[in-house]
């Protein structure tokens, strides 16, 4: 089956420092989205981007398809970034979800 | 609501017991999928329900594991016999699935349901 990495696992940063989050998929895929996972769990959509660039205020992302990997970029981070990104990717029936990357921002 | 929602928000029981998860999916929504969140193992998928077709229970890790979805809308995941691995929190996601499409639409998940196990 498909296999998604995700990079770093942990990513620690001060407020107003930007970032940029890795997802590495194993085959192509018509369907990919980032999602926040905030303190109480819930999945916040991102982005759901099966190729190009799209941007939301301070998060961008880019997905090439054809290499297989998706980036996330989040510019002047805030304590609220806080959380966990995951990548998912479509695998026919469902999501595949990478581990995620935790991100922990400092005021 | 306009999300999806999903019930009860936490569930403590003992093993052995039998337990209920429901998901109100998001009005219109076609297709709606289980999953689970556990520190093991992530985020993996349980079962998939598109309109009326048969559902894809592919990801359902034992028997003890059942779902259905009435009217093409609200599903209720049902754990008999729970175990202690049972413990998890259980995601229901609903998306807007293109008749006879290969593209799957955006998926948005519920809240979740906290299930402990003792």
């Amino acid at each position: 089956g498909i296999q998604v990495e995700q990079s770093p696992p942990d990513l620690i940063l001060q407020e107003g420092a930007n970032s940029t989050l890795r997802c590495n998929f194993s085959d192509s895929v018509n369907n990919l989205q980032w999602f926040h996972q905030n303190p109480w769990g819930q999945l916040i959509n991102l982005f759901y981007i099966p190729s190009g660039t799209k941007q939301n205020g301070r998060l961008s992302a880019t997905t090439v398809a054809t290499e297989r990997y998706s980036l996330l970029y989040i510019s002047s981070s805030q304590t609220t970034d806080s959380g966990v990104y995951f990548c998912a990717v479509w695998a026919g029936t469902a999501l595949i979800f990478g581990k995620g990357t935790t991100l922990s921002v400092s005021s | 609501g306009a999300g999806v929602s999903q019930s009860p928000s936490n569930k403590v029981t003992e093993k052995g017991k039998d337990v209920e998860l429901r998901c109100d999916p998001i009005s219109g929504h076609t297709a709606l999928y289980w999953y689970r969140q556990s520190l093991g193992q992530g985020l993996e998928f349980l079962i998939y329900f598109q309109g009326n077709s048969a559902p894809d229970k592919s990801g359902l890790p034992s028997d003890r594991f059942s779902a259905e979805r009435t009217g093409g809308s609200v599903s209720t995941l049902t754990i008999q016999r729970t175990q202690q691995e049972d413990s998890a929190v259980y995601l229901c996601a609903s998306s807007l699935r293109l008749a006879g499409g290969i593209l799957a639409n955006e998926q948005f998940f519920g809240p979740g349901t906290r299930l402990t196990v003792l």
